[in-house]
């Protein structure tokens, strides 16, 4: 069984769509990511959901609105596409707290977002 | 705050040669440090990682890599280069379980033959 899965992993669009991506984890872990990685492959934080609740939001423009309907999925939505979104997205999780040594985040595959 | 510097956004290195590629940080807070290695349209891979402990790590793969706190470095290191190491290479650092990782640009190794 896949750790963290993504869907999809692949998602052409025209610029103005609004899109989703979704993420499912089956690691029972409390905490979910959304990273962008850039074209020069540079990996950015974005969102972060400890429980249900969001932690960490980036200076990312409120056209990204992430969405947990429970501890195990972390659903992406992107409204008003641009050119500049294109970038591969992905999910990841970790324990908070744990046993000593339990801190390491599981990524997806990535979503490669192109907008056209 | 923490932040990641990786020097050298590529390294090249003859097969069977040593692989060495280098990682500073900079944390506020006690570091946890890691290594992830991503190959072409793939997804992120944990090679290893240092939270408490002995400062010396073994990862996957061969890799290992030693937490020198007077120096805020973390290099990963293999004794032998495979072509199958041919990847991008990332350093990570968050200051406790369940914190965002704050990476750095990156390092391409590429390994010939």
């Amino acid at each position: 069984d896949t750790a963290v899965s993504q869907t999809p992993k692949y998602l052409v669009t025209q610029m103005g769509n609004d899109k989703s991506i979704k993420c499912e984890q089956n690691l029972g872990h409390d905490t979910m990511y959304w990273y962008k990685q850039d074209s020069k492959k540079f990996l950015k934080i974005m969102f972060s959901y400890n429980n249900k609740e969001l932690i960490i939001n980036e200076t990312v423009p409120n056209r990204f609105s992430p969405k947990s309907p429970d501890k195990a999925h972390l659903n992406l939505h992107i409204n008003s596409l641009e050119l500049g979104d294109s970038a591969v997205y992905f999910c990841a999780s970790s324990p908070i707290g744990g046993r000593h040594g339990d801190t390491e985040a599981f990524f997806g595959q990535g979503t490669r977002l192109t907008v056209v | 705050a923490q932040s990641v510097t990786q020097l050298g956004s590529h390294v090249s290195v003859s097969e069977g040669a040593l692989v060495l590629l280098r990682c500073n940080y900079s944390s506020s807070v006690p570091p946890y440090l890691f290594w992830y290695v991503q190959y072409p349209n793939q997804g992120l891979q944990l090679l290893l990682k240092y939270t408490t402990g002995a400062t010396l790590v073994k990862g996957i793969n061969g890799f290992e890599a030693e937490f020198k706190k007077s120096e805020t470095s973390f290099h990963l290191t293999k004794p032998s280069a495979h072509m199958s190491d041919a990847a991008e290479y990332f350093c990570a650092v968050s200051g406790q379980a369940g914190t965002a990782l704050i990476f750095g640009k990156g390092t391409t190794l590429s390994v010939s033959s």
